[in-house]
């Protein structure tokens, strides 16, 4: 099954719209990490933001936020006021189990290509 | 602060030759990945160090490849030899700490081509 499911393989948005892109996760560990990365066509990955299963609240870098919710096991990134710099692919990653040698591997979703049109 | 180093950004070599990629991991980072991204594949973990000891490496395709990591700030991926569908684009990354939160932080990857 897959770990990470990115349903999006593309999305059209206005410039100055707010976007959501979807991502489910499965995993049966209560302690896991969901990550966000952003793959401008230049093909370098850059970091957006991280939600931890035992945060209470949503997490926020700036115009990303996190959609968090648990019970039905989705993180979806919301972009706010977006711009054409936003156009990329951005991957959705989770991150399994405790803090212990050998649990730190991130398994990525195949992506959703985001388009900002002018 | 100077982020992960890969190199080269680029390779193009024939079928059969030896191919070494390269990366300098961000100073003070415990943690080295190195990934394949390919069309069909998607980003797939190939092997990973923590303190320059391989622990994960079931994501190696076959014998062909090999890394190695003889310090903290240096870590080599070997492809021999080489074959064409090999070709993808390789990232090294490399992580703080073994805590939840840590992101890894991304090199610009290296485009290979094997014709």
């Amino acid at each position: 099954a897959q770990k990470i499911t990115q349903t999006q393989p593309g999305m059209f948005v206005q410039e100055k719209e707010a976007v959501t892109l979807d991502c489910t996760y499965d995993t049966s560990d209560p302690s896991y990490g969901l990550f966000w990365y952003k793959q401008p066509s230049s093909g370098e990955m850059i970091f957006l933001i991280y939600q931890g299963s035992y945060d209470q609240q949503n997490a926020t870098e700036g115009r990303y936020s996190l959609n968090f919710q648990k019970a039905r096991k989705s993180a979806n990134l919301v972009i706010s006021a977006s711009q054409l710099g936003d156009s990329a692919m951005y991957f959705c990653a989770m991150r399994e189990g405790t803090i212990i040698q050998g649990a730190q591997k991130l398994v990525f979703g195949q992506g959703t290509r985001l388009t900002i049109n002018p | 602060d100077a982020g992960v180093i890969q190199s080269p950004r680029h390779e193009v070599t024939e079928m059969g030759q030896e191919v070494t990629l390269r990366c300098k991991p961000i100073s003070g980072h415990d943690y080295l990945f190195w990934y394949r991204q390919t069309m069909m594949r998607g980003l797939e973990l190939l092997i990973y160090f923590n303190n320059n000891v391989p622990i994960d490496d079931s994501g190696m395709p076959e014998d062909r490849f090999s890394a190695k990591m003889p310090n903290a700030s240096f870590s080599t991926l070997k492809i021999q030899p080489s074959e064409p569908r090999d070709s993808a684009v390789y990232f090294c990354a490399s992580q703080n700490r073994a805590r939840s939160n840590q992101p890894q932080h991304f090199g610009d990857g290296t485009r290979l081509s094997i014709l």
